[in-house]
């Protein structure tokens, strides 16, 4: 069956350095892959989409990889602040007509001043 | 802030009732997506409403059931409540169909307890 998997064990950094989480998924080729952050108690807010044509997209401190030979993407996050401190869920399309996204559980990551 | 606003944001009921969740979706946006958290896990797309009508569904059993009103606000029904059903419902609007590619703006969730 599809399957979307992120490190569920917290990634711990310094202030300053560079965070990179990972998505791994199976058993489908998604077109789109998007990476949400939430914050405890609040809806996810959306930061980037990657097509899968795309290998790579940046926005400010961020950028994305998208790598469809070995279904994976990376998500980086360059100088590194305490408020970069949340949940980072990737989310893809799944089927259903392609009408909606299925998540991963997410990674929680921690920023140490 | 998305502009998505959800109530209530608490909510505590009994195995066996019934729930309704109400979502405003941000101006100008067609399409309402429910989604349900479970602690820990990442959000469940639960179905999704375009022009009043429902547009894809996840696996989620009948007794989830919903409505987009002609201003676009949606309600999320769910009877026969069970204790598996606590969770966060999370409601996300977007425009244009509701196609995977487009941003989804999420509101701020309902937090159900199911006792």
């Amino acid at each position: 069956s599809q399957k979307i998997e992120q490190n569920s064990e917290a990634l711990n950094i310094q202030e300053g350095k560079t965070a990179t989480l990972t998505c791994n998924y199976t058993n489908y080729s998604p077109a789109y892959l998007q990476w949400y952050r939430q914050d405890p108690g609040r809806g996810p807010v959306f930061l980037l989409l990657i097509r899968e044509n795309e290998k790579e997209k940046r926005k400010e401190r961020l950028k994305v990889t998208f790598d469809t030979t070995l279904k994976q993407s990376l998500f980086h996050i360059t100088a590194s602040q305490p408020a970069d401190s949340a949940t980072y869920l990737c989310a893809l399309d799944m089927g259903t007509g392609r009408r909606a996204l299925t998540f991963g559980s997410g990674t929680r990551l921690q920023v140490q001043p | 802030e998305t502009g998505v606003t959800q109530s209530p944001t608490h909510l505590i009921k009994t195995r066996g009732q019934q729930v309704t969740l109400r979502c405003s979706s941000q101006s100008g946006h067609n399409t309402v997506s429910w989604y349900q958290q479970a602690l820990g896990q990442g959000p469940q797309f639960i179905f999704q409403y375009y022009r009043e009508e429902e547009n894809g569904r996840g696996n989620f059993p009948p007794r989830f059931s919903g409505l987009q009103f002609p201003n676009y606000s949606s309600e999320l029904n769910v009877n026969a409540l069970e204790l598996d059903d606590s969770a966060l419902y999370l409601c996300a609007s977007s425009s244009g169909g509701g196609l995977a590619e487009e941003t989804q703006y999420f509101g701020p969730g309902t937090r159900l307890l199911v006792l």
